[in-house]
């Protein structure tokens, strides 16, 4: 089965602070993803990466940037948090452009004071 | 860009009773429609998928229509259970967007003992 972990459940962080999420996938996937959750919104794209060093805009970067150094992590970077990150961050990976199936982590719920 | 709408976002039903969620999109050149369940404190996982040659895809309770002239497509529960309760997101996703998942707003189902 392919695991995807988030590194934290919860995570309570103060304005301007500088937040890294954390994500790794154990199957060797060429593409990772973080979303953003948010009521009656849906799952909104942040960012997406093709495969290691490279990164691609989603819907909705602004605020946020990625890392990704190693094909299995993906991290997302909120460099100074406001309070309107508050959200649900979710984390998936995919084999690579030829499948469609998205695995998802648990997500990170972020309280942004 | 595509828009996914989803409806409705809230939806209760008594055991044993069918349960229809709906979606429409904008993208005619939309070829590719999952829907992930997302269950309390876990991420979203894919229940049933339909591509765009398709019209209809069954998997013992669950099932999915499509109709590309009217741009929409369904998930159907049938004999709902407690377990089915959790969200669901309908998605769609064209080929010439490297595949990217534009997802629905969701829909709360709430499977009444």
């Amino acid at each position: 089965d392919v695991k995807v972990t988030q590194s934290s459940r919860y995570l309570v962080k103060r304005t301007g602070e500088k937040v890294f999420l954390e994500c790794v996938q154990d199957m060797d996937h060429e593409n990772m993803f973080w979303y953003r959750q948010d009521p009656g919104l849906g799952l909104r794209l942040i960012y997406f990466s093709y495969d290691v060093k490279m990164k691609e805009k989603g819907d909705i970067p602004e605020g946020y940037s990625v890392s990704r150094e190693k094909k299995e992590r993906f991290s997302l970077i909120l460099e100074s948090a406001s309070t309107n990150q508050t959200s649900m961050y979710l984390c998936a990976s995919r084999r690579n452009l030829n499948q469609e199936t998205q695995y998802f982590g648990p997500g990170t719920r972020l309280l942004v004071l | 860009g595509e828009n996914v709408e989803q409806h409705p976002s809230t939806l209760s039903v008594q055991e044993g009773d069918s349960a229809v969620i709906k979606c429409t999109y904008s993208d005619s050149a939309s070829n590719y429609f999952p829907w992930y369940k997302q269950e309390l404190g876990k991420g979203p996982q894919l229940i049933i998928d339909i591509r765009s040659n398709v019209g209809e895809k069954k998997d013992q309770r669950i099932a999915v229509t499509l109709n590309k002239t009217a741009k929409h497509f369904s998930l159907h529960i049938t004999e709902t259970q407690p377990e089915d309760s959790a969200v669901y997101f309908c998605a769609a996703s064209t080929a010439g967007s490297a595949r990217q998942l534009t997802f629905g707003s969701g829909t709360q189902l709430t499977v009444l003992p």
